[in-house]
């Protein structure tokens, strides 16, 4: 099955600094990567999410990079704001198999 | 339109009680997931439904977790003869045949 490596597990950056998480995959198979952000308290929640056909997606301050050639992708914050600070999960699935797989997760802290 | 939905929000039980957890998943979404969460830790992959296929037990900690769906609705899960290693959020999340996964709000249940 999928196994979803992500990195750092915890990430400590000042306010208006870039942060970057990544994340690999092992199954080639796997067109469909989403991030989900987890504040504290609350449940994980969809903020963006990229599909194989295209290499990068941008909303705001957050964007997504696919390689697929190294199946890894990378989520992209820029001038973080301390409410980034939560956890952010990437996720990997395909259309056929269906089932989500999620990293352990990255601790971001922004400080003001 | 309505979300996923979780009950109890809370439960507080005995050691060795058993417990059963309700999810309400979002309507049409022929997918659905159990995870636990434990206190600042990661998601941790318990059980996956996806329509009438055979439901993905690989994550269930031991004998004493099960889950149940009818259907493509409602789904419970039972922990049967509960330990303190239990205390956890169990997280309900749902989503179409494959896609972005949206997670219950939780029933965090603590175990004395």
């Amino acid at each position: 099955g999928e196994n979803v490596e992500q990195h750092p597990s915890t990430l400590s950056v000042q306010e208006g600094d870039s942060a970057v998480i990544k994340c690999t995959y092992s199954d080639s198979a796997s067109n469909y990567f989403p991030w989900y952000k987890q504040e504290l308290g609350k449940r994980p929640q969809l903020i963006i999410d990229i599909r194989s056909n295209v290499g990068e997606k941008k909303d705001q301050r957050i964007a997504v990079t696919l390689n697929k050639t190294a199946k890894h992708f990378s989520l992209h914050i820029t001038e973080t704001q301390p409410e980034d600070s939560a956890v952010y999960f990437c996720a990997a699935s395909n259309t056929n198999a269906g089932k989500s797989t999620f990293g352990d997760g990255t601790t971001l802290t922004v400080k003001p | 339109g309505a979300g996923v939905s979780q009950s109890p929000s809370n439960k507080v039980t005995e050691k060795g009680k058993d417990v059963e957890l309700r999810c309400d998943p979002i309507s049409g979404h022929t997918a659905l997931y159990w995870y636990r969460q434990r206190l600042g830790q990661g998601l941790e992959f318990l059980i996956y439904f996806q329509g009438n296929s055979a439901p993905d037990k690989s994550g269930l900690p031991s004998d004493r977790f099960s889950a149940e769906r009818t259907g493509e609705s409602v789904s419970t899960l039972t922990i049967q003869r509960t330990q303190q290693e239990d205390s956890a959020v169990y997280l309900c999340a749902s989503s179409l045949a494959w896609g972005a996964v949206y997670f219950g709000p939780g029933t965090r249940l603590t175990v004395t």
